[in-house]
């Protein structure tokens, strides 16, 4: 079965980077998608962007400037890199398989999350 | 952007009968290619996620047929009949026809 892990810091200071793993086991990166998507306090979620199995990425446009999503397929991981936070990224961080074959597109797998918090 | 609307932003509930979701988009979730990219995820306490409905009315694999996803170009609903306690939490629409993905303020399911 498809599993995925995230792993990185859990507080991160204003104005620094936020660097977040995602190591998925059972299924290679180097097929299908790999998405990042967050869950602010209270409910709101929000798209990050995410990674395909040709390396190439798509980004959330309100993030363009500051993300940057990459990986290492002989480590079959991914990363996410927000560079520049504030306290508004402060969020729980998830990473989910985004399954998209012939027409059908969804989040499918998805890792338990990692809270992180910007404060200094 | 899209943005989703649910409502309620919370529905009361009593065990064993029907719960309704709606969800209304800003614009058409017909994508090009002719499908429509709305899907329905269910986060319970403590949890990651979980997909529910894709494509309007799919049950993904392993999602009770309780679980009744409709609509169509810019309305959906979610109905969930006889409501078990397993089912409580937070439900959320998204949407992948247009970039960028976005996804609805969410509707938490609790009991009466």
């Amino acid at each position: 079965e498809v599993q995925l892990q995230e792993s990185g810091p859990g507080l991160v200071k204003p104005s620094q980077s936020l660097s977040l793993t995602c190591s998925v086991t059972g299924y290679s990166i180097t097929s299908n998608y790999w998405g990042w998507i967050r869950k602010f306090p209270g409910n709101k979620m929000e798209w990050m962007g995410y990674i395909s199995y040709s390396g190439s990425t798509s980004y959330n446009p309100s993030l363009k400037s500051r993300i940057s999503i990459t990986r290492d397929t002989s480590k079959n991981q991914f990363f996410l890199q927000l560079n520049s936070v504030t306290t508004e990224d402060t969020a729980t961080y998830y990473c989910a398989r985004y399954f998209r074959i012939r027409g059908y597109w969804y989040f499918d797998f998805w890792g338990p999350g990692t809270m992180v918090t910007v404060s200094s | 952007d899209v943005v989703l609307t649910q409502t309620p932003v919370a529905q009361p509930v009593t065990l064993g009968d029907q719960a309704s979701i709606s969800c209304r988009s800003s614009q058409s979730l017909v994508h090009s290619n002719g499908n429509t990219y709305l899907e329905w995820y269910l986060q319970k306490p403590g949890q990651s996620p979980q997909l529910l409905i894709y494509k309007v009315s799919n049950r993904f694999s392993g999602v009770p047929d309780r679980f009744i996803g409709s609509g169509s170009g810019s309305d959906f609903t979610l109905k969930i009949s006889r409501v078990e306690p397993e089912d409580l939490g937070v439900y959320y629409c998204f949407q992948a026809t247009h970039d960028p993905f976005t996804f609805g303020s969410g509707t938490k399911l609790e009991i009466k």
